[in-house]
């Protein structure tokens, strides 16, 4: 088992573009949650989804969305992307209370 | 609310001296505690959690729930403990996951 996997590793997008970032749970796990990390800080929740649905939202505006699929994987997309979203975004999966991260996603805004 | 408060940045020990990094948290449930360990170039991974109370790579935190406090502590600092550390909070819950709130994290270098 890889493991969470996140694609791509990193992205390059420009102020005003959309962009998608997609998720792999780790193998059995049912549950998906999506992250961003800014630098020098701690990862800040963005929301959950669980048997295709959100579950849990964080304080993200509506231009964060997600999607999770039958096979558990998930997509976070974020629209009219600002400089400000330049981060490292992370997803964990779970199958109980502890949560399994992936590698990360690392976007720059320009 | 939740809040999780890591009041050191940085942290530089000698190896073989003793370490604690302090973790405190504010929230009015019963909460779930984790600590959350990336070394260089690696993922976030669990490290250890509350409930289990175990000891992994020779760390151990109790909670404190009269101080709001989880601090990680270890009595003999290893040169392959240099990483960051982040504490990290949910609520306490049956059965599945709930969001994690972090604090900022502390770096900590063990100086041979």
């Amino acid at each position: 088992d890889a493991g969470v996997t996140q694609s791509p590793t990193h992205l390059i997008k420009t102020r005003g573009q959309q962009v998608t970032l997609r998720c792999s749970p780790k193998s059995g796990h049912d549950t998906v949650s999506w992250y961003q990390q800014a630098l020098g800080q701690g990862p800040q929740f963005i929301f959950q989804y669980y048997e295709e649905e959100e579950r849990q939202r964080g304080n993200f505006p509506d231009r964060f969305s997600g999607h999770q699929f039958p096979n558990y994987s998930s997509e976070l997309n974020v629209n009219a992307l600002l400089l400000g979203d330049s981060a490292l975004y992370l997803c964990a999966s779970s199958l109980g209370t502890a949560q399994f991260f992936g590698p990360g996603t690392r976007l720059t805004v320009l | 609310a939740q809040r999780v408060t890591q009041p050191e940045k940085l942290l530089s020990v000698f190896k073989g001296a003793p370490v604690e990094l302090k973790c405190n948290y504010s929230y009015s449930g019963s909460p779930e505690l984790f600590w959350y360990v990336q070394y260089s170039r690696q993922r976030l991974q669990l490290l250890l959690r509350h409930i289990s109370r175990e000891s992994i790579k020779g760390f151990t935190a109790d909670l404190n729930k009269g101080e709001t406090s989880f601090h990680l502590k270890k009595p003999f600092a290893q040169e392959e403990d240099s990483a960051m550390y982040y504490c990290a909070l949910s609520r306490t819950v049956i059965q599945g996951a709930q969001k994690l709130v972090f604090g900022q994290g502390t770096r900590l270098t063990i100086n041979p």
